[in-house]
């Protein structure tokens, strides 16, 4: 069974500060991973994609990924009110659907 | 700006009533969608994946006979909900990879409310 877990939180953070979001996937054979966040009510909307072990970095977004401990992080730097919503963490293989977390529910208070 | 698109994206219809939902890619072609349902407060549910010119391919505990996925052209996929149910009511979600590294796109989501 491939499966991808989050911890569901809620991650409260206040306004300003770095909220980190973690995950954790069973399938080796999965390539590609992505974040996801999704506001209440509405479809996902895509935030990062990483492919290879390191850290990408796209503005105040840093996603993480090291393969051999399987594992794949997401930082918010200088979080924002508007950055409450679920984060999903999603894997696959090239081509195949995605496969998702539960995702992890972060607040952000100002 | 969007690369998939979805309509309708809210319908209400009876109980015994089909209810057709349609996901297109926008400006290109897709041979491959993807369609999810998302129940409130939970994660987003593989129900069948749609190829073009060949059958989907249903995840287990999916009944095909009442999710008819029809991919009949490179841009266009059709979930029709048959004989929907009150039960049936929830959030369908298409996507398609696209891009570089195929990422996956999402359509914008269609509530159905079965009355």
């Amino acid at each position: 069974q491939k499966e991808v877990e989050q911890n569901s939180g809620p991650l409260s953070v206040p306004e300003g500060a770095i909220a980190s979001l973690n995950c954790t996937y069973s399938d080796r054979g999965s390539q590609s991973f992505f974040w996801y966040r999704q506001y209440s009510g509405k479809s996902p909307e895509l935030i990062m994609s990483i492919y290879s072990n390191g850290d990408k970095e796209d503005g105040r977004f840093t996603a993480q990924l090291n393969k051999a401990s399987q594992y794949v992080s997401l930082l918010i730097r200088d979080s924002q009110p508007s950055d409450s919503a679920t984060y999903l963490c999603a894997g696959n293989q090239a081509g195949t659907a995605l496969i998702f977390g539960k995702g992890t529910t972060l607040s952000v208070s100002s | 700006g969007a690369v998939v698109s979805q309509h309708p994206s809210r319908v209400i219809c009876k109980s015994g009533t089909s209810v057709k939902i349609e996901c297109r890619s926008l400006d290109f072609q897709a041979t491959t969608m993807f369609w999810y349902r998302q129940f409130p407060k939970k994660s987003l549910m593989l129900m069948a994946t749609s190829n073009e010119g060949s059958k989907a391919t249903y995840e287990q505990g999916v009944e095909k006979d009442k999710f008819l996925i029809n991919h009949a052209s490179l841009t266009l996929s059709t979930l029709t909900v048959t004989s929907a149910h009150p039960e049936d009511s929830s959030f369908y979600i298409c996507s398609a990879p696209w891009g570089a590294g195929n990422t996956i796109y999402f359509g914008e989501g269609s509530w159905l409310t079965v009355v």
